[in-house]
This record gives structure tokens, sequence and C-alpha cells, in this order.
């Protein structure tokens, strides 16, 4: 399956650390990335692979990945980070690839 | 600075047809794989289409193949989604987003959209 699946929701306190997961077969041969999307706005990359911050991005955002689940970790939440975020990875289906994103988890800072 | 901008957006007929256009500047446009990523009104991400920097590979989302087709123009700095058969569940924003090339998987800029409304 080239399905990823998120936590619909999650919330955190303002200052505390969040982890947000994504599940999936194609996990286990690619590397995720994270987007952070908020209201009426286009996506923003906030992570990929395995150590890689686009720049701008705060050093709050880390990523890591064991077998077919991949984490975001927010360490220290703001109130801007406050958002929708999502996974994707390439998949390879057959004899073509694509690629897939995740549910989207929508994240709340308290 | 980076910029991708789509136009061609609009209100579409169910069987129309439509076509995207995504403009780029601030970088080598050649250089770059290009994407095409959708999200339907309160939904979340689905990939479309992604375009190799040459163009000489096209892979296609199962549920617009046949349908849709990607192509771009290097010496124009764009990208375009041809957009036929439209159906009421192809209703959403398209983003056009580059490959990052720090990564083959990850899409580091995106343009901000442009809404597909498919209806009669």
């Amino acid at each position: 399956s080239s399905e990823l699946t998120q936590d619909p929701a999650v919330s955190v306190a303002l200052g505390q650390t969040v982890t947000i997961t994504c599940q999936g077969d194609s996990l286990r041969s690619y590397y995720a990335s994270w987007y952070q999307q908020k209201p009426g706005q286009a996506p923003v990359l906030v992570f990929s692979g395995k150590n890689n911050r686009p720049s701008g991005i705060p050093d709050r955002f880390s990523g890591s990945s064991s077998g077919n689940t991949a984490s975001l970790t927010i360490t220290g939440a703001q109130a801007e980070d406050e958002a929708d975020y999502y996974c994707n990875c390439n998949s390879r289906d057959s004899s073509t690839n694509h690629y897939v994103f995740g549910t989207g988890t929508k994240v709340t800072v308290l | 600075e980076v910029q991708l901008v789509e136009s061609g957006g609009g209100l579409g007929q169910p069987g129309g047809s439509l076509r995207l256009s995504c403009a780029g500047s601030g970088f080598d446009f050649s250089v770059y794989g290009m994407n095409w990523v959708r999200q339907a009104p309160g939904k979340g991400l689905e990939w479309v289409s992604f375009i190799s920097s040459s163009g000489k590979t096209i892979y296609y989302a199962d549920s617009v193949k046949g349908r849709f087709t990607v192509s771009r123009d290097n010496a124009k700095k764009s990208l375009y989604l041809q957009m036929s058969g439209l159906r009421d569940d192809d209703t959403a924003v398209y983003y056009c987003a580059r490959v990052w090339l720090s990564t083959s998987s990850a899409f580091d800029y995106w343009g901000q959209g442009t809404l597909v409304t498919v209806s009669s």
C-alpha cells in the first residue's frame, strides 16, 4: 500500500515538545518530508530526509524515522507553529514512481 | 527570490477542459523537476503529477492518469497542466511545487495555488 497515515490532531502546551508521526509501507524504502500549512496559505517544507532542514526553518523542527514510521518533532513549540502538518515520500507501484502525501495532522498550541 | 505563480484556474464544466500554467522566476527553471499538487476544499494534499527537468520523465497519480497531461517549456520557465475529462472531484486548489535538489522527494518551493471548480 502507498498510503501514509497520520493522527488527525494533536495538541501541545506552549514551549513544550510534540511529535507527529507518519506511518506507511513506503517509509521502509524512502525518507519522509514534512510540510507546514497554515489556513489559506501554501504548504512550507520544514524538514526532509535523514537530516535536511531548509534555510530559514527554525532548528526546533527535527525529523527521524524507524521502520515504517517517520516522525517530526517540534521542540519548544511556539504559537506560530499551530498549523496542519503533512508528510510525504516517494512511492513505487509496479512499473511507475509517484509521490504520496499523508492524511495530515492538525497541531494546536495551547 | 524564488517565485512560482500559477494561473488558469476557474470554472470548468464536467467533461470539459482547462489548462493551468505555472511561471517560475528567481532560479534556473531548467534544472529542477516540478510537480502539481492539489487540495480539495477542506481536505488534505494530493500529489497529481511530476515532470523531470528535461521533460523526459513524467508520472501521474492514478486519479488523473489518461485525463491530465503535464508539460513544460524551459525557455519560457513555465510548467503546464492540461486537464481534460474534468470531474466534480477535480475541484481543488492546484499548486505547482519545485523538487528540492538536496533530496529527491521534498518540494521546497510552492506557488500560492489556483482554484479549479468543476460544476455545471
